[in-house]
């Protein structure tokens, strides 16, 4: 079964430093992986996907995933951080059989700090 | 942007009482889901649903739970006798393929206290 481990919690950064939230996967056929985020009372945003074309997946907001197969991971950067980008970000993966179905990580909370 | 409606936006509800939490999925969107997260824990799928009925379904989506589309607009997820332990913030979510490469759209949540 496919399963999705985001490393650490907790992330602080300063402004302008760079971003690196990092997301292993578990999967036994090539998975779709996506980066999902969520502001304070909001819902998921969709930041990025990847879904077996460029490795390299660009997002919304100067986010950016690279799928690496031989280490499992799709680890999300973002050279820069903002202010704004204070938020939960969740990592996910769907298999194409699996009817849409995703399977979450336990999320990164990302704290910027002036 | 169209948008993904839930409500309520907080609930509170007594152990064993019935609860229904509404959502509007986008108008021409045609496939329909519930998650949800528990304080701390991972968001977790619970029951997918297409053409009126059940696609899937985890094992955490139990007789205690229902959903239907009673009027083609309304997506509903109805926990029949609450627990304690269904304390959680609830998603909606919607997309107009089958399959998350092409993206959902979830709503805002529900926050559900059992108390």
């Amino acid at each position: 079964a496919q399963s999705v481990t985001q490393l650490g919690s907790h992330v602080s950064v300063s402004e302008g430093a760079l971003v690196l939230l990092r997301c292993n996967y578990s999967s036994s056929v090539p998975p779709y992986l996506f980066w999902y985020v969520q502001y304070p009372n909001q819902g998921l945003q969709l930041l990025l996907k990847y879904t077996s074309a460029a490795t390299l997946v660009k997002g919304i907001n100067g986010f950016e995933a690279e799928f690496k197969k031989s280490e499992t991971s799709f680890h999300l950067t973002k050279p820069s951080a903002h202010m704004s980008d204070a938020a939960e970000y969740f990592c996910a993966v769907s298999l194409f059989n699996q009817g849409g179905k995703l399977i979450f990580g336990q999320g990164t909370e990302l704290s910027v700090k002036p | 942007e169209p948008e993904v409606t839930q409500t309520p936006s907080h609930q509170v509800t007594q152990m064993g009482q019935e609860v229904i939490l509404r959502c509007v999925p986008i108008s021409n969107h045609l496939y329909f889901y519930w998650y949800r997260q528990i304080l701390g824990q991972k968001v977790e799928f619970l029951v997918s649903f297409y053409n009126n009925e059940i696609s899937e379904k985890s094992e955490i989506f139990d007789d205690q739970f229902s959903v239907e589309r009673p009027d083609g607009s309304n997506f509903t997820l109805k926990i029949r006798s609450t627990k304690l332990e269904d304390s959680a913030m609830y998603f909606c979510a919607s997309s107009d393929h089958l399959g998350a490469d092409y993206g959902y759209t979830f709503g805002s949540g529900t926050r559900l206290t059992v108390v």
